[in-house]
C-alpha cells in the first residue's frame, strides 16, 4: 500500500532551538496534513496544505507542500517545553481517498 | 458536543472476553476511521467508513476484529476473544467527504488482562 516515510523517528533538542522534519512518498498526494499527538491524547490538526509549493504558518510553525508533490516539510522556530509530542504527517492521495499517516517523529526536548 | 466522542475512556478486561468500543463521530461527518496505537508507536490504520460504500477493512489484523456504523452516525469496534496484544489505545477519527482533514476523538485505551 501507499506509505509516507516521516524522518527523523526521534528528535532531542534544547530548548529554544529550532526543529525541522519531513515527509515523503513515492506517490504523488494532493493534500498534505501535519498533526501533533500530546501524550495521553488524540492527534490535532496543527497544518494542512493544498497547493505545491504551498507555504503555511501557524505561530511558530511553518509548513510546506513540496513542488514535487511527493514531500513536505515542517519546522518549528524557537521550541518550548510543550512542543513535545509526537508529530505526524498524513493525507489522501486524492481528496476523497483514505488518510493515511507517517510513523511519526518523536520531539523531546532536553532540560 | 462539537468534537469525536469515544466510550468507555478506559477499559479493563480479561483475556477471551469480548469488549465494545464506540464513536461518536462529528455531526454530518461522512468519513470515520478507526486506528489502534500502542505506546509511543505510530498509529495502525483498523477500518475505514465513507458515506454509504463498503468499508475498507484492510487494516483489521484479525477475524476477532469486527466494526458497523450504524445509520452513517455512531460506530461500535468489536474486539472478540481479548488477547493480551490488543493491549492498546483506540483511537477513532471523522471527517467531512472532500475536507481531507480528520478530526480525533481521545481514545479508548484498553488493557487485557
Amino acid at each position: 500500500g501507499q506509505q509516507l516515510n516521516q524522518s527523523p523517528q526521534s528528535m532531542f533538542i534544547q530548548e529554544g532551538e529550532d526543529v525541522s522534519m519531513n515527509c515523503t512518498s513515492s506517490s504523488i498526494f494532493n493534500t498534505w496534513l501535519w498533526y501533533k499527538q500530546d501524550p495521553g491524547e488524540g492527534p490535532v490538526l496543527l497544518i494542512a496544505l493544498y497547493k505545491a509549493g504551498e507555504l503555511t504558518s501557524n505561530g511558530r510553525l511553518t509548513a510546506q507542500f513540496g513542488i514535487t508533490r511527493k514531500d513536505s516539510f515542517l519546522n518549528i522556530s524557537a521550541s518550548i517545553p510543550s512542543d513535545v509530542g509526537i508529530y505526524f504527517c498524513a493525507g489522501p492521495m486524492n481528496r476523497d481517498d483514505k488518510i493515511i499517516f507517517g510513523k511519526g517523529t518523536r520531539l523531546h526536548i532536553l532540560p | 458536543g462539537a468534537g469525536v466522542s469515544q466510550s468507555p475512556s478506559n477499559k479493563v478486561t480479561e483475556k477471551g472476553k469480548d469488549v465494545e468500543l464506540r464513536c461518536d463521530p462529528i455531526s454530518g461527518h461522512t468519513a470515520l476511521y478507526w486506528y489502534r496505537q500502542s505506546l509511543g508507536q505510530g498509529l495502525e490504520f483498523l477500518i475505514y467508513f465513507q458515506g454509504n460504500s463498503a468499508p475498507d477493512k484492510s487494516g483489521l489484523p484479525s477475524d476477532r476484529f469486527s466494526a458497523e456504523r450504524t445509520g452513517g452516525s455512531v460506530s461500535t469496534l468489536t474486539i472478540q476473544r481479548t488477547q493480551q496484544e490488543d493491549s492498546a489505545v483506540y483511537l477513532c477519527a471523522s471527517s467531512n467527504r472532500g475536507s481531507g482533514t480528520q478530526y480525533f476523538g481521545p481514545g479508548t485505551r484498553l488493557l487485557v488482562l
